[in-house]
């Protein structure tokens, strides 16, 4: 079983509609855990971390799921310039400093 | 808004050449990584820097593979003789010990292609 696994997508949703995608870790020990977003031949960016009880800023809600060791991420509303690769990232537990980086979920927003 | 310069942007070297990569952290962090990704594939850890020294290193980063801190301000990725599976576009990364180590600040990356 990979580390952290994502579906690649492309989610294909139109402009205003709501779109969710989950990514699963392996590792129970697991205790930080992230979204970023990538842009094409850009660099990740921090689109928010996911806290225990659940997180939202504003469009976008995270969860995390302890028990079936995934977490999500909702996005409400959706805009033209919320297309984007989205990259679930774990905590190494076998490091203080790195990260585990799942291979994205592609997003794609039509008018 | 802080950010993580990288430079160069895009560098083309032929294989066996040596390539230095530059990145000017935000000044008040404490963390520094290189990342690699190649094209289509998922981010890859390289290295992490703290306090003046390596803290963590992956198996890609192997002898050929070095970082500096030279000046306080800068930091660098030297690859000694380049292969061709070096081509990748490499992120220079920072973390500030508020934010933990774990929440990254990325630079535009520099994109190496071996020929």
């Amino acid at each position: 079983r990979k580390e952290v696994e994502q579906d690649p997508g492309p989610f294909n949703v139109p402009e205003g509609a709501t779109v969710a995608f989950n990514c699963t870790y392996s590792n129970s020990a697991s205790q930080s855990f992230f979204w970023y977003r990538q842009d094409c031949r850009k660099e990740p960016k921090l689109l928010m971390s996911v806290y225990s009880s659940g997180n939202e800023d504003g469009r976008f809600t995270a969860q995390l799921n302890r028990a079936s060791q995934y977490i999500s991420l909702l996005i409400r509303d959706s805009k033209l310039s919320d297309s984007a690769t989205y990259l679930c990232v774990v905590n190494n537990v076998r490091s203080n400093y790195q990260l585990i980086w799942g291979a994205g979920t592609k997003l794609i927003i039509k008018p | 808004e802080p950010e993580v310069t990288q430079t160069p942007s895009h560098q083309v070297t032929q294989m066996g050449q040596e390539v230095i990569l530059r990145c000017v952290p935000i000044s008040n962090h404490l963390y520094f990584y290189w990342y690699r990704q190649i094209l289509g594939q998922k981010v890859e850890f390289l290295v992490s820097f703290y306090n003046n020294e390596i803290s963590e290193k992956s198996e890609i980063f192997d002898d050929q593979f070095s970082v500096e801190r030279p000046d306080g301000s800068n930091f660098t990725l030297k690859i000694r003789s380049t292969k061709l599976e070096d081509s990748a576009m490499y992120f220079c990364a920072s973390a500030n010990r508020a934010a933990g180590a774990n929440v990254l600040t990325f630079g535009a990356g520099s994109r190496l292609t071996v020929l």
